[in-house]
């Protein structure tokens, strides 16, 4: 099984949904993240969380917001989605405590936002 | 502000041939870099990473040297092979910026047989 697995993979919706994507980890790390990426732009952090009481927005954070339900669970949600969100949207962890500077990717969901 | 840049693609070699990435960056405090590889249809993996000057990362037949006096971390395989092809992004994170990653914009390999 996968360490990291975001849920959906794949998500089609239309202006002004309400759209939840789910990330959840096996890897017992304390640090997630979200981050979209987008043709040419690279991967741009839209929130990270230390820890399950510890949220913090990235440089791109309008639009979004997060819930850090568990250790292991960190979902990213898009109040009113809009077409300038359609992108692919990945989860990350990392360990603060082992090789705190690296991430773990799970694999992505792709939204497209009609 | 922390950034990196990486040369733009895509990149297209024939098998075998020798491949370089540039990567420079900019950081305000002392970071570790690395080379995450992503494969059609998949997340990123990491390939390598080097958290001091000077340190070389290694792996899969890719190396990067820390490179302090030039800030860059440039990526190079001797020969490459069709499985290689993918895009490469070049990162930092900043432990004065609380281990948060600055991604370069990924740069597009393609190689042919």
């Amino acid at each position: 099984d996968a360490d990291v697995t975001q849920t959906p993979r794949n998500r089609i919706t239309k202006t002004g949904k309400r759209i939840m994507l789910e990330c959840s980890q096996t890897k017992g790390h304390d640090r997630m993240y979200w981050y979209r990426q987008d043709p040419g732009l690279g991967l741009r952090l839209i929130y990270y969380s230390f820890d399950v009481k510890d949220i913090n927005k990235g440089e791109i954070s309008d639009g979004y917001s997060v819930s850090r339900q568990a250790q292991a669970k960190f979902s990213l949600s898009l109040e009113s989605a809009i077409p300038n969100q359609t992108a692919l949207y990945f989860c990350a962890t990392s360990d603060s405590l082992a090789d705190g500077d690296t991430q773990y990717f799970g694999p992505g969901t792709r939204l497209t936002v009609l | 502000g922390n950034s990196v840049t990486q040369m733009e693609g895509p990149v297209t070699l024939s098998e075998e041939a020798f491949l370089t990435i540039n990567c420079t960056y900019t950081a305000t405090g002392y970071p570790s870099l690395f080379w995450y590889v992503q494969y059609p249809g998949e997340g990123l993996q990491l390939l390598l990473k080097a958290t001091k000057a000077d340190d070389k990362g290694s792996n899969k037949g890719f190396e990067a040297t820390y490179r302090k006096e030039t800030t860059s971390f440039h990526l190079e395989k001797g020969s490459v092979q069709v499985s290689d092809s993918a895009v490469y992004f070049c990162a930092l994170s900043d432990r004065d910026s609380w281990g948060k990653f600055q991604f370069g914009a990924g740069t597009q390999v393609v190689v042919t047989p």
